[in-house]
């Protein structure tokens, strides 16, 4: 399978540990994308990465997240100190940048973290 | 502020019937559009996309309209199957945006066999 894998698929944890998630995109996709969803709502953009580079963060990805694109390959999101409004679906995606669809994504599993 | 919506929560249609999901946005900025489509357990997947010049475009069974003056598109699925049964979100983007997309939160729509 040559899609984009997320891991873990789903995270519990208590309120106050850090946790990370790693995302693997496609291997020829020099952009990663990493949204939350919450219930009943479509995703929201957190950051994004064109090769190493972040060019950019939402104003929804407070001090406690960082995320990392080391070489270009994979990606990590990092939360620090988790509090229960973090609880969410993170979804991680990649896209080739230049040469394919506006928008056109490609979109893992996400990963689910439930802060207790 | 929510810059695309979608007012219909759900949708339920008879297997063979028109399925219209519906999406309005609220910034001039956006130049394309894409309906994306999730299944359970799954990460939503590209269905279909519009470019701000168009006012259509068609794919098979799915058709996305496009009405700037009225800053709003809909997607037809004619017919409907059970397996189009999912979630689908409505985006937006734009070059000033870096293509990041900005979504809906989304219609399910059942098609009952």
């Amino acid at each position: 399978d040559t899609g984009v894998s997320q891991d873990p698929r789903h995270k519990i944890t208590k309120r106050g540990q850090n946790v990370t998630f790693r995302c693997d995109p496609i291997s020829e996709h020099n952009r990663l994308y990493w949204y939350r969803q919450t219930l009943g709502q479509g995703p929201e953009f957190l950051t994004y990465f064109q090769n190493e580079a972040q060019l950019e963060k939402s104003r929804l990805l407070s001090d406690r997240f960082s995320a990392e694109r080391p070489k270009g390959s994979f990606s990590t999101l990092e939360i620090q100190r988790t509090e229960q409004g973090d609880s969410a679906m993170y979804l991680c995606a990649s896209s080739r940048g230049s040469g394919g669809l506006p928008g056109e994504l490609f979109f893992g599993e996400g990963s689910r973290l439930t802060v207790l | 502020d929510q810059q695309v919506k979608q007012n219909s929560p759900s949708l339920s249609v008879q297997e063979g019937r028109i399925s219209i999901l519906n999406c309005d946005y609220t910034n001039s900025m956006f130049d394309y559009f894409l309906w994306y489509k999730k299944y359970p357990a799954e990460g939503p997947t590209f269905l279909i996309s519009i470019s701000s010049i168009k006012d259509k475009n068609e794919d098979g069974r799915f058709t996305v309209f496009l009405n700037k003056s009225a800053k709003h598109l809909s997607l037809h699925i004619v017919p409907s199957q059970p397996g189009d049964s999912a979630v689908y979100f409505c985006a937006a983007t734009s070059m000033e945006y870096g293509n990041k997309l900005v979504f809906g939160a989304g219609t399910i729509l059942r098609v009952k066999s």
